[in-house]
């Protein structure tokens, strides 16, 4: 069975800061990776997916995340963050051609001003 | 992507009582899924909710637990039954294969239940 880890589970930023969340995952196949958001009050978004292809991914308000398969991670970066991604992040795992999503634990960002 | 709503979108309930969850898609998919989210925890998937025949549950949750039902292609139901406060939790439909053809999940807004 697939499990995700994800390292960071509180970080703090000010805004214009850099960020890197990290993700890695156990599966041995191959897999489709997914980041999910969930803003204060709001339900679980679509942050961005990998499937296959350029293994540099880039999502909605400026995100992207890599994957790098000889060390099965998918993190998530951005070049400057704004007070308005403060929110939780989720790393997801799915089986290529199956349904079942695992979630990683979570990633609480607080951006400062 | 669909627009998918919970009902309730929260409640509070007694020990040893049911609650039954909807979940409405404005849009046929092919797949529904129900989440659980335990307080300070991830989301784990409960159980496959499959159109037409009973659903496929994850290893630790029973139909006779959390029987879902599916009649169409837009709406699947989620019973807690026989509560107690241990099944506090938020509870997460999700959705995939819209008519688009995507094979991505979306989510609903889930329903907050507190057990007393």
């Amino acid at each position: 069975a697939q499990s995700v880890s994800q390292h960071n589970h509180h970080v703090i930023l000010s805004e214009a800061a850099s960020l890197e969340l990290g993700c890695n995952y156990s599966y041995g196949g191959t897999v489709n990776l997914f980041w999910y958001v969930q803003y204060p009050g709001q339900h679980l978004q679509l942050l961005l997916k990998y499937f296959s292809g350029d293994p540099l991914v880039k999502g909605i308000k400026g995100f992207e995340a890599e994957f790098i398969k000889s060390k099965f991670s998918f993190n998530l970066r951005k070049p400057s963050v704004q007070w308005s991604d403060t929110a939780e992040y989720f790393c997801a795992v799915r089986p290529g051609g199956g349904n079942k999503l695992t979630f990683g634990t979570g990633t609480q960002l607080k951006v400062e001003l | 992507s669909a627009v998918i709503s919970q009902k309730p979108s929260r409640d509070i309930c007694q020990r040893g009582t049911s609650l039954t969850i909807q979940c409405q898609v404005d849009s046929q998919v092919t797949m529904m899924f129900w989440y659980r989210q335990q307080p300070g925890q991830s989301l784990t998937l409960i159980a496959t909710a499959n159109q037409g025949s009973e659903a496929t549950y994850e290893s630790g949750f029973v139909i006779d637990k959390f029987p879902i039902s599916r009649p169409n292609l837009t709406f699947s139901t989620l019973t807690v039954s026989n509560m107690s406060p241990e099944d506090s939790s938020i509870y997460l439909c999700s959705v995939e294969g819209l008519v688009m053809g995507t094979d991505t999940q979306y989510f609903g807004p889930g329903t907050r239940l507190t057990v007393l």
